[in-house]
Parts: structure tokens; C-alpha cells; sequence
């Protein structure tokens, strides 16, 4: 059965420093795997996803993320953090290997970006 | 960009009372999809739709759930009698097509007293 697990609810990182959110996950079929932002009152934005073909994926608002599978890991980064950075990130894999709508969700990730 | 909507933003009910939670897709997308948020917890999914029928759902998908597109353009959710632990955050989702990009609404949040 396929879940994902995010390190740390809450990560709180300094504008300009490095942002990384953990994500692993665990899937009995070739994973497809997404990041998801939230923003305060408002719903899920897709950041980027994995389905196959390149491991390092590039997403939205100069986020990115690597598929490791010896290491089942999906790791969110950006070189760089902006106060418009802070929100919500979820982690997701497909339940079916396919279809982007069936998907479980981590439990997400907090950002706080200080001044 | 042309948007999913759910309304209303806020519901509150009283335990046992019926509710409907409707949501307009993107007019050209075909897959639709209800997830709930509970307070501090993880997205959970509820279940998807299409063909005018449902394609998956979940345990939490139980009897008191039914979802409909009545007209076309609507997709609705109904709690038939709703529990204290129905309190969330629901949202909707639209798809074009298989395997494009999930367009979410701004959720609606169902309040339980």
C-alpha cells in the first residue's frame, strides 16, 4: 500500500537561506509523486510532480524535487527562500501509479520564512 | 485562469441535519474528485468521478456520502446525516484529462455542533 511520510510539521528557515522539506514514501507500484502548496485560506496548488523520465523535477515558484528510489525519497527544494515562500507543503503519491486525482497526502509541512 | 469554485466558504449544521457542499469545476474538465481536511491532519481522499458515475472511493466514503452532478456544471457533495467528525475542510478538484494537472477549489469548511 502506498503512503508518505514528511519529516518535520513545522520548518522555519531565514529569507535567502535554503529550503528543504522532506518527503519519503513507500509504494508497491512505480510511484507518481507530487508536491502541493497551500496558501492560508485558499486550496492546493500544484509545485511539480514525478511520473517518470528525469529524477530532478522543476516546478513552480523555483521549487524543485528528486526522485531517489534507492532511497524511496522525494525531497522538496529551493536555493533561496522568499517571505512569499511561506505556506503549506504536502507531499502526495498516486494511488493508482496513474491517474493524478486519487492521491494520499502527507500530513504537510509548514514553512515560516523570517526576516 | 479559469478556476474551481466550492460554496459556501463556511457551513455550519447541527448533528444529524443533512448538507450539501457544491463545487463548479473548470467547465471543460471531465474528472472530479472530493477530498477532506481535518483540522491538523493530512488531505485524505474521498472519492472520484467520472462518466457521471464513481470511479473510487474510500473508506471514509461510507453510506451517509453521495455525490451528484445534477446539471452539468455542478458537483455536489451530501452528508446525509452528519457527525461530529464530519468537521473539515472539503475540497473539490477537477481534472482535464487523465494524468493532466488536479485544479483544486478553495475548500469549503464543515463545522459540526
Amino acid at each position: 500500500a502506498q503512503s508518505v511520510t514528511q519529516l518535520g510539521s513545522h520548518v522555519s528557515v531565514s529569507e535567502g537561506a535554503l529550503v528543504l522539506l522532506r518527503c519519503n514514501y513507500s509504494s508497491s507500484v512505480p510511484p507518481y509523486l507530487f508536491w502541493y502548496v497551500q496558501y492560508p485560506n485558499q486550496g492546493l496548488q500544484l509545485l511539480l510532480k514525478y511520473t517518470t523520465g528525469a529524477t530532478l523535477v522543476k516546478g513552480i515558484n523555483g521549487f524543485e524535487a528528486e526522485f531517489k528510489k534507492s532511497e524511496t525519497s522525494f525531497h522538496l527544494t529551493k536555493p533561496s527562500a522568499h517571505m512569499s515562500d511561506a505556506a503549506e507543503y504536502f507531499c502526495a503519491v498516486s494511488l493508482n501509479g496513474g491517474s493524478q486525482g486519487n492521491l494520499i497526502f502527507g500530513k504537510g509541512t509548514k514553512l515560516s520564512v523570517k526576516p | 485562469e479559469p478556476e474551481v469554485t466550492q460554496t459556501p466558504s463556511h457551513q455550519v449544521t447541527q448533528m444529524g441535519q443533512e448538507v450539501i457542499l457544491r463545487c463548479v469545476p473548470i467547465s471543460n474538465h471531465l474528472y472530479f474528485y472530493w477530498y477532506r481536511q481535518i483540522l491538523g491532519q493530512k488531505v485524505e481522499f474521498l472519492v472520484s468521478f467520472y462518466n457521471n458515475e464513481i470511479s473510487e472511493k474510500s473508506e471514509i466514503f461510507d453510506d451517509q456520502f453521495s455525490v451528484e452532478r445534477p446539471d452539468g456544471s455542478n458537483f455536489t457533495l451530501k452528508i446525509r446525516s452528519t457527525k461530529l467528525e464530519d468537521s473539515a475542510m472539503y475540497f473539490c478538484a477537477s481534472e482535464g484529462s487523465y494524468n493532466s494537472p488536479l485544479h483544486f477549489g478553495n475548500g469549503t469548511r464543515l463545522t459540526v455542533t
